[in-house]
């Protein structure tokens, strides 16, 4: 089943501008995972947080997560042309016997006009 | 180069034909899922294994099979296949509690 909903489903920036995406889910998460696709292609690993955090950054990337509200946003500052893709967040569940794989959402497709 | 390694890239078959879609990671990695995408479906998972000879199913795994014999490989299966397991594969892997390593895709057409 579809765990997370990506908010919006497109977006259309100006390069250098500053571009955020939303994601809700259903139930009860280990960590979330946010992914980048290009065109196809296989999906890129960018960051992971933990049920017990509520921010994380690495490089141009701020991921924020609240578990009350089920919501993780996933923020790109300055926008390249390059960072123009489907990026898709992804729920992971642990149980008794180990990792129950990642849940995907549907995915938001940015664009970044040059 | 840490990587996970699925083929073929592109596949067409005919209706019934079993095939083999073959992924192996060099990373170590527990676990081990395959994933399928589609236009307006997203992913969704197939197939996942926790270690070797450990294996259950994902949201959609009609029509599949796989098996986990090495820590390495975890190929999926199709019995026979039909025209609605078109879509675009994805083998991923991933060590405990940290993110998915995932292939390049295989493209199958089934016709």
């Amino acid at each position: 089943s579809q765990q997370g909903e990506e908010d919006p489903q497109a977006l259309s920036i100006q390069e250098g501008e500053n571009a955020t995406m939303n994601c809700s889910y259903k139930t009860s998460i280990n960590n979330l995972q946010w992914y980048r696709q290009n065109s196809g292609r296989g999906l890129v690993h960018l960051i992971l947080i933990r049920s017990n955090e509520r921010e994380k950054h690495s490089g141009r990337l701020r991921v924020t997560l609240d578990t009350s509200k089920k919501s993780s946003s996933l923020l790109i500052t300055a926008s390249r042309a390059a960072d123009t893709a489907s990026y898709f967040c992804a729920t992971a569940w642990y149980s008794g016997g180990g990792a129950d794989g990642l849940t995907f959402g549907k995915g938001t497709h940015l664009i970044i006009q040059p | 180069e840490a990587q996970v390694t699925q083929n073929p890239r592109y596949l067409i078959t005919v209706t019934g034909k079993k095939l083999t879609v073959t992924c192996s990671q060099n990373m170590n990695h527990e676990y081990m899922s395959w994933y399928r995408q589609d236009p307006g479906l997203g992913l969704r998972q197939i197939y996942y294994s926790m270690n070797v000879e450990v294996t259950d199913k994902g949201d959609v795994p009609e029509g599949y099979k796989v098996s986990r014999k090495e820590k390495r490989n975890f190929p999926l299966i199709l019995e026979s296949p039909s025209p609605n397991q078109t879509s675009l594969y994805f083998c991923a892997s991933s060590s405990t509690g940290g993110g998915y390593t995932f292939g390049s895709g295989t493209r199958l057409t089934v016709v």
